[in-house]
């Protein structure tokens, strides 16, 4: 069955610095992945959907990249500050017309002054 | 207002009490999720629907039951809460396939 890895360990990084996120996935080939972020007692929101013939997708600080072949995606957001601090998850489709999606159990980022 | 809406945010309950949670929508959105989210284990869907006729498991649907009482609502229902039920859930709402999930701010759960 799918599996999605995002690393269980929070990454506490410094403020001003890129934070690096990763999203591994198996027995899968995602038409498009999607990252979320989530605050602590929210509901996850919306950040990019990034395609399978896209490398790379940018929104302001936010980058995304998809890599098919190694079945990875990084997420990168430059110049972090400590209101980036938050979970992120990554999200891949089921397929159908129902839109499911998988979720991975997300990483906790942390960005210290 | 939020375009989400779960009801209620907390609650805490007995075991063998019936529970049911309440999710409205303002998206005007034909798709409707309910998930659970334990610490380490991600967001697993328990139930899904595509409109008031379309009612379809998730996941992990044992011991759980919803409706679609409208486009804009879709309630879970806890028949018989049990302990391991304890958990926070979310309700999520989609347009077309290939689009982005909108979320509720969720219903914390706990069931002594």
């Amino acid at each position: 069955s799918q599996k999605i890895e995002q690393n269980s360990e929070a990454l506490n990084i410094q403020e001003g610095k890129t934070a690096t996120l990763t999203c591994n996935y198996t027995n899968y080939s995602p038409a498009y992945l999607q990252w979320y972020r989530q605050d602590p007692g929210r509901g996850p929101v919306f950040l990019l959907l990034i395609r399978e013939n896209e490398k790379e997708k940018r929104k302001e600080r936010l980058k995304v990249t998809f890599d098919t072949t190694l079945k990875q995606s990084l997420f990168h957001i430059t110049a972090s500050q400590p209101a980036d601090s938050a979970t992120y998850l990554c999200a891949l489709p089921l397929g159908g017309g129902y839109n499911k999606l998988i979720f991975g159990a997300g990483t906790r980022l942390a960005v210290h002054p | 207002d939020a375009d989400v809406t779960q009801t209620p945010r907390n609650r805490i309950t007995k075991t063998g009490k019936r529970i049911m949670l309440e999710c409205s929508q303002t998206k005007g959105h034909d798709r409707m999720y309910w998930y659970r989210q334990d610490p380490g284990l991600g967001l697993r869907l328990i139930y899904y629907s595509f409109d008031v006729k379309d009612i379809n498991k998730g996941e992990i649907s044992d011991g759980y039951s919803v409706s679609r009482q409208a486009q804009a609502k879709f309630s879970l229902s806890l028949e018989s809460a049990i302990p391991n039920q304890t958990a926070l859930y979310f309700c999520a709402t989609s347009d077309s396939a290939n689009q982005p999930q909108h979320f509720g701010d969720g219903t914390r759960l706990s069931i002594l």
